[in-house]
C-alpha cells in the first residue's frame, strides 16, 4: 500500500468515447505526475503538477487533458484516443523540498483503446 | 538531458543466490538521487532502494545493496538470497536536485529478472 490509489484499474473505450482516469494521492504530497507505460519502452512523463499547477507537459497531444483540482486528486481527460494510445498510465506524487524528493506510484490504469 | 542506461534487458537468478542488475547514467550535475524501483506482475511500482549522491556510503536495505560508483557514472543493484517474490521488472531511475527542476525522474529500461525455484 503506497497511499496513492488509481481508479478505474481497467479501461476499454472506443476511439470516440470520453473517459476520464483518476489519482488520489493520501500522503500528504504537494506534486502530481501522469506517466505512459508501453510495452518495450521506458517509463514516459507527460504531466507533472507541483502546488496544482502544471509546470510541464512533455509535448503530448491535445487528446489527453490533466486537471489537478487540489493536492490530493489528479484527473486525466481522454478524448478521440488513438490505438497506439494503449498502455499503462500510471499516477506519482512527491513532496518537492523534501530530501530525496522520491516519487509514490499507484497501481496504474490499464488503458485499451480499440 | 539526463540518460539512464540499462543494458540487461533480461536476467535470470536461482533462488537463494545473488544476482546483479546494472545501470549507468549520464549527467553533468554533481548532487542528485538515484533509485532502484520495482514493478511485479501486479504494475504496482514499488521502491527497492535510494541513494543520494553525496554520500559515498552505499545503500542497504535489508537483502538490496547498491554499488554506486560516481566517477564512472554506475548504480547497480545487488540482490542477496533472492526469492520468488523478487521476480519483476527492476528500474534504474535518477532524479535532479530539487533545487534545478524539482522531481523529474528519468527512467532506464528496466532488467526483467526471473527467479527460478
Amino acid at each position: 500500500e503506497t497511499g496513492v490509489t488509481q481508479t478505474p484499474r481497467h479501461l476499454v473505450m472506443g476511439m470516440t468515447n470520453k473517459k476520464s482516469l483518476k489519482c488520489e494521492q493520501h500522503l500528504g504530497h504537494n506534486a502530481m505526475y501522469w506517466y505512459k507505460q508501453s510495452a518495450k519502452k521506458p517509463l514516459e512523463l507527460m504531466f507533472v503538477y507541483s502546488l496544482e499547477e502544471r509546470v510541464e507537459n512533455n509535448s503530448v497531444p491535445s487528446r489527453f487533458s490533466p486537471e489537478c483540482p487540489n493536492s490530493s486528486h489528479l484527473f486525466l481527460h481522454l478524448h478521440t484516443l488513438q490505438p497506439e494510445d494503449s498502455a499503462l498510465y500510471l499516477c506519482a506524487s512527491s513532496q518537492e523540498d523534501s530530501s530525496y524528493n522520491e516519487q509514490f506510484f499507484g497501481p496504474g490504469t490499464r488503458l485499451t483503446v480499440l | 538531458a539526463q540518460t539512464v542506461t540499462q543494458s540487461q534487458p533480461e536476467m535470470s537468478v536461482q533462488e537463494a543466490e545473488t544476482v546483479t542488475l546494472s545501470c549507468t547514467y549520464d549527467t553533468s550535475e554533481s548532487d542528485y538521487y538515484l533509485f532502484w524501483y520495482k514493478q511485479p506482475p501486479s504494475r504496482q511500482m514499488i521502491l527497492v532502494i535510494r541513494q543520494e549522491a553525496y554520500k559515498q556510503q552505499n545503500a542497504t536495505e535489508n537483502r538490496f545493496s547498491v554499488n554506486f560508483q560516481k566517477a564512472a557514472k554506475s548504480f547497480s543493484l545487488k540482490i542477496s538470497d533472492s526469492q520468488l517474490g523478487d521476480a519483476a521488472m527492476y528500474f534504474c531511475a535518477y532524479n535532479p536536485p530539487w533545487e534545478t527542476s524539482g522531481s523529474r525522474l528519468t527512467f532506464g529500461e528496466g532488467t526483467q529478472l526471473t527467479v527460478n525455484p
